[in-house]
């Protein structure tokens, strides 16, 4: 089974600095894909960004990139320019890229982080 | 474009007492989940649908039902509330075949068992 840990409980940036947000990730698959969710107070789940595991350049959405080490599995999250509204709970995910079963489609989260920002 | 809507947003129940929580997307995806989030948890699944009258366990079933009589709606039974089921309940969906189709989810559920 696949387990994703997320060391940071709790992390704070500035406004307009930079942060990055760890994951590291266990499995025996080769081929699979890698989430970023946003949980702000309101509760939903927002995709912030996706990398698939077969591709070796680093997923980039706007202020949002990804740092993926695949032998390392290692799959951090830098936010840029950071933002009030970036404040919320972080949780990093795993989904197999199999075709058939629960893990085609499951998603394994993290625990979280909790990010703020200070104004 | 309502995406995936979950009824009701909150919900108090005492033990022993059962409840739907409703699930409902209008994307025409064929795959659809249940989650429940407890503090200092991710969420984590509890069961889920291919398609139409497909359903499977996920991580963590005991204690809950589904069905999947159409491929909009996916709803979950509670058939006799428990204190350990108070948790946050996210339903989502996503089309099928990859695994990179980012899933949807709904507003999610507060359910408090007493």
């Amino acid at each position: 089974a696949q387990t994703v840990t997320q060391s940071q409980p709790e992390m704070s940036v500035q406004e307009a600095e930079t942060v990055t947000l760890s994951c590291t990730y266990d499995t025996s698959e080769s081929d699979y894909y890698l989430f970023w969710y946003k949980q702000p107070p309101s509760r939903q789940m927002i995709l912030v960004i996706r990398q698939e595991a077969y591709k070796q350049q680093n997923a980039t959405e706007n202020r949002f990139s990804v740092n993926f080490q695949k032998a390392a599995k290692s799959f951090s999250l830098k936010i840029s320019d950071s933002q009030l509204g970036d404040a919320a709970m972080y949780f990093c995910a795993y989904r197999s890229a199999g075709y058939s079963g629960a893990g085609s489609y499951q998603l394994t989260f993290g625990k979280g982080t909790k990010l703020s920002v200070i104004p | 474009n309502a995406g995936v809507t979950q009824t009701p947003k909150f919900q108090v129940l005492k033990t022993g007492q059962s409840m739907t929580l409703q699930c409902a997307q209008d994307m025409n995806h064929e795959y659809m989940s249940w989650y429940r989030q407890d503090p200092g948890m991710g969420l984590r699944l509890i069961h889920y649908s291919v398609g139409a009258g497909i359903t499977d366990q996920g991580e963590v079933p005991n204690g809950y039902n589904v069905s999947r009589s159409t491929t909009e709606d996916f709803p979950l039974r509670l058939l006799s509330a428990a204190p350990s089921q108070t948790s946050v309940y996210f339903c989502a969906s996503s089309s099928g075949g990859v695994g990179n189709q980012p899933q949807h989810f709904g507003d999610g559920t507060r359910l408090s068992i007493l």
